[in-house]
């Protein structure tokens, strides 16, 4: 049974450019949802994807934009970034029933420089 | 605001022991969830154990347990036998709509 994966492993940009970062989520989930880690810091929540829509977002600027794929898979994309957005991005995917558990994958460290 | 706070920044336990690691947190629900994740140096996070708070009874996996008083928004994790693999940063989280609200962690070390 495949977990959470995303990608790339690490990325190094330079301010003012844009990424985008990839998430597949575990098998039988349909709900993924981004968070950004700054080191030292607990995950913050951006927004999570359900039905191929935004269905809640965090606070966070307009910057930060996703996507959601009929496969479910999903792409965090930021814009214009900043020295501060750099960071442990973290995709968790999760079923919309039961316990609604999220389960994590191994992380994008992106660094901007 | 949901707010959780994990008020140990540093624990240490000797190898075989037991220890314990404190959360609380802040709400006006009255059902909702609770998770305990873990985040080795790795950097994966991942689930250690969770609560439902309609469920009076503490949740268990094998050595993992929880004293969760639901009146003093308190949630605790107690390690049991502890090992060098469970060596890693501890994060407390509450479930609020879809989203989860994290703590700041506690970094706990287990010594040979």
């Amino acid at each position: 049974d495949a977990g959470v994966t995303q990608s790339p492993t690490h990325l190094i940009k330079t301010r003012g450019q844009q990424v985008t970062l990839r998430c597949s989520p575990k098998s039988g989930h349909d709900t993924v949802s981004w968070y950004q880690q700054a080191l030292g810091q607990g995950p913050q929540f951006i927004f999570q994807y359900y039905e191929e829509e935004e269905r809640q977002r965090g606070n966070f600027p307009d910057r930060f934009s996703g996507h959601q794929f009929p496969n479910y898979s999903s792409e965090l994309n930021v814009n214009a970034l900043l020295l501060g957005d750099s960071a442990l991005y973290l995709c968790a995917s999760s079923s919309p029933r039961g316990t609604d558990t999220q389960y994590f994958g191994p992380g994008t460290r992106l660094t901007v420089l | 605001a949901q707010t959780v706070t994990q008020s140990q920044p540093e624990m240490s336990v000797q190898e075989a022991e037991t220890v314990t690691l404190s959360c609380t947190y802040d709400t006006s629900e009255n059902n909702y969830y609770l998770f305990w994740y873990k985040q080795p140096p790795s950097r994966q996070m991942i689930l250690v154990i969770r609560q439902e708070a309609y469920k009076q009874q503490n949740a268990t996996e094998n050595r993992f347990s929880v004293n969760f008083q639901k009146a003093a928004k308190s949630f605790s994790l107690k390690i049991s036998d502890s090992q060098l693999g469970d060596t890693a940063m501890y994060f407390c989280a509450f479930k609020y709509g879809n989203k989860l609200v994290f703590g700041a962690g506690t970094i706990l070390r287990v010594k040979s």
